[in-house]
């Protein structure tokens, strides 16, 4: 079974700084990773995804993730956050046979933007 | 286009009680998930349904979770009877072909069982 990694459970970061969260997964076959992102109060919103092709994905709102295989990682990355970045950032992998793909979440990073 | 329903969004009931949820996917959607959000925790699949039939429901507790979707559309998730650590976020997602990997997901349903 698959299951996916995040380190960081809580950042801190002022606007402007750069964002990286990382985002490791545990399955030795093909994948598809996701971002979701839950803003306060709100709904888990699809933010970026990879099926195949360029590593290098980029979403909604500046953020972007590279797709390193060698290294079974998805990081997110973000040049400058925001104060409306301030959310709950969740990493998925659906992965298995077809027609069975539910996600396997990440336990998620709370992300804190102070202005 | 609208998307997933689902209510109530919150409910509060004591342990032993029974209850349930509903759910209303995104219009033609075919496949339908429950998942569990426990507190600091990211969401957990508990059934996975396609049309009316059950694709995975390998992680349900089903001595106490049961879930339906009688018409291929709109689906219940019931727990009977409830414990305190059912205690969490319940959401419902779906999604079609053919952008058959994205979920779309609801605003969920907080329980809390005291």
């Amino acid at each position: 079974a698959q299951s996916v990694s995040q380190h960081n459970h809580h950042v801190i970061l002022s606007e402007a700084a750069s964002l990286e969260l990382g985002c490791n997964y545990s399955y030795g076959g093909t994948v598809n990773l996701f971002w979701y992102v839950q803003y306060p109060g709100q709904h888990l919103q699809l933010l970026l995804k990879y099926f195949s092709g360029d590593p290098l994905v980029k979403g909604i709102k500046g953020f972007e993730a590279e797709f390193i295989k060698s290294k079974f990682s998805f990081n997110l990355r973000k040049p400058s956050v925001q104060w409306s970045d301030t959310a709950e950032y969740f990493c998925a992998v659906n992965a298995g046979q077809e027609g069975r793909r539910a996600l396997t979440f990440g336990s998620g990073t709370r992300l804190q933007v102070q202005p | 286009e609208a998307g997933v329903a689902q209510s109530p969004r919150y409910k509060i009931i004591e342990k032993r009680q029974s209850v349930a949820f509903w759910c209303n996917p995104i219009s033609g959607h075919a496949t339908l998930y429950w998942y569990q959000q426990i507190l600091g925790q990211g969401p957990k699949l508990l059934i996975q349904f396609q049309n009316n039939g059950v694709v995975d429901d390998s992680q349900l507790p089903k001595d106490r979770f049961s879930a339906e979707r009688l018409k291929g559309v709109d689906s219940t998730l019931k727990i009977q009877p409830a414990k305190l650590e059912d205690s969490a976020v319940y959401l419902c997602a779906s999604s079609s072909p053919p952008q058959q990997e994205t979920q779309y997901f609801g605003p969920g349903t907080r329980l809390l069982v005291l």
